[in-house]
């Protein structure tokens, strides 16, 4: 699976947009970008995923270049309860396993 | 839909003693599923993977004697923590794969090696 390069922290005011970037520089052309997130002890929760076009589901928007060798998870609203770290994985649909970097801690705040 | 229940959620056991943490697929069946471990401020590290049916794959550096995992039905699989020590203490979290939804995870269960 291709490497993932997400910055360690990002702070994000209640209300506003997050917008967390990913970059995948070395994607290839049958991988897919995934968004997990993991609250503070709990398990991962499954956020959205994509290949090339831009998705949209009703807890965020997933952008992606068009090269894709990036992307952007965008939270339009973030609340308090969206403080977690956000994990960017790329691989292969129907590959067994999910290999987790380190992600991102977003912290929202009032 | 798709919801993995996993228990417990927290458990606190004496060093040299064997703890058993269950993974329940409740409305799909799972013919594979994954544990992972956490240590704090760390990422997920996958432990196992854990087939129904047969014998589970381990990750190297995974101890299968210590680590027993059994994948005995569709919709159950149990990590078995043998001869528990301190350094096993740690978040253990299982996944399942489901068609078209991807993964889903459980809450994790928090062991504690005294």
């Amino acid at each position: 699976d291709a490497k993932t390069t997400q910055p360690t922290s990002m702070d994000c005011a209640e209300g506003r947009a997050a917008n967390l970037p990913c970059n995948h520089s070395t994607i290839s052309g049958n991988e897919y970008v995934y968004w997990y997130r993991q609250i503070h002890s709990q398990g991962p929760q499954y956020i959205i995923h994509g290949l090339k076009n831009n998705e949209t589901n009703e807890m965020a928007s997933l952008i992606i270049t068009e090269d894709r060798k990036s992307s952007t998870l965008i939270l339009p609203h973030a609340t308090l309860r969206d403080t977690a770290v956000y994990y960017c994985i790329v691989r292969v649909e129907g590959y067994s396993t999910l290999t987790f970097g380190k992600g991102t801690m977003l912290l929202v705040s009032p | 839909g798709a919801v993995v229940s996993q228990h417990p959620s927290r458990v606190i056991c004496k060093s040299g003693t064997s703890v058993k943490i269950e993974c329940r697929s409740l409305d799909f069946q799972a013919t594979t599923m994954f544990w992972y471990r956490q240590f704090p401020k760390q990422s997920l590290m996958l432990m196992a993977t854990s087939n129904e049916g047969s014998k589970a794959t381990y990750e190297q550096g995974v101890e299968k004697d210590k680590f027993l995992i059994n994948h005995a039905s569709l919709t159950l699989s149990t990590l078995t923590v043998t001869s528990a020590h301190p350094e096993d203490s740690s978040f253990y979290i299982c996944s399942a794969s489901v068609t078209n939804y991807g993964y889903t995870f459980g809450s994790g269960t928090r062991l504690t090696v005294v």
